[in-house]
């Protein structure tokens, strides 16, 4: 089976650095993605690691240590509109589905 | 762009009835999946596709079944609804050259079942 572990909520503040932390428990693993949803909208796809190391993509930044089964995302220069729910997500070998975490709730106030 | 759309962002049905939830991806996409999300739980998958009248079960599949006659179009249904049902489903797709780790969402449909 697989299993995704990540907090349930966050808060920041506005113009913080934020990590939202994800460990993984799979029978394979290829690689780990992580999404922000808003609320009342769709997710919509932020990062993608299959290899150790970090991974940056403006403020947001994605880091994966395959033996560690550990990832996180990093958020700097925090904004208000940085507030939604981020998921990681789990790749197996092959054109497998996505297995995706519970979700992280990250409120950034002032 | 990819446009993944869903046929009705909010719909109310009563119990028993036979409930239709469409999906149609423009990106020409091999794969498409349906989840339903529900508070603290995430999201689960409820079926996937990767081709044409091709599917296969994810981890709650018990009172759906899925449809897929052509590739741009992913259907689910719901045989006989019931109150349990109730949750926001979300559609989804992903190219297989791409592979599944970057998926593009449809904007949802929340059902409830009274």
């Amino acid at each position: 089976g697989q299993s995704l572990e990540q907090p349930s909520e966050v808060t920041a503040v506005e113009g913080a650095i934020v990590q939202i932390n994800c460990t993984y428990q799979t029978s394979g693993f290829y690689g780990l993605s992580w999404y922000q949803q808003h609320d009342g909208g769709a997710p919509t796809f932020l990062s993608y690691n299959a290899l150790d190391g970090l991974e940056e993509t403006g403020r947001f930044s994605s880091f994966l240590s395959r033996s560690d089964s550990y990832g996180y995302l990093l958020l700097q220069e925090l904004q208000m509109k940085d507030s939604a729910s981020y998921f990681c997500a789990v790749r197996d070998w092959g054109n497998t589905p996505l297995v995706f975490g519970k979700g992280t709730r990250l409120s950034v106030i002032a | 762009d990819v446009k993944v759309t869903q046929s009705s962002r909010y719909l109310v049905k009563r119990t028993g009835e036979k409930v239709f939830l469409e999906c149609v991806q423009d990106m020409d996409h091999e794969n498409m999946f349906w989840y339903r999300q529900d508070p603290g739980l995430g999201l689960r998958l409820i079926y996937f596709s990767y081709d044409v009248k091709m599917k296969e079960k994810g981890d709650i599949p018990e009172g759906y079944s899925v449809s897929r006659e052509k590739k741009e179009r992913f259907s689910l249904i719901l045989e006989s609804a019931s109150t349990n049902q109730t949750s926001m489903y979300l559609c989804a797709s992903s190219s297989l050259e791409g592979g599944t780790y970057e998926q593009y969402f449809g904007p949802g449909t929340r059902l409830t079942v009274t």
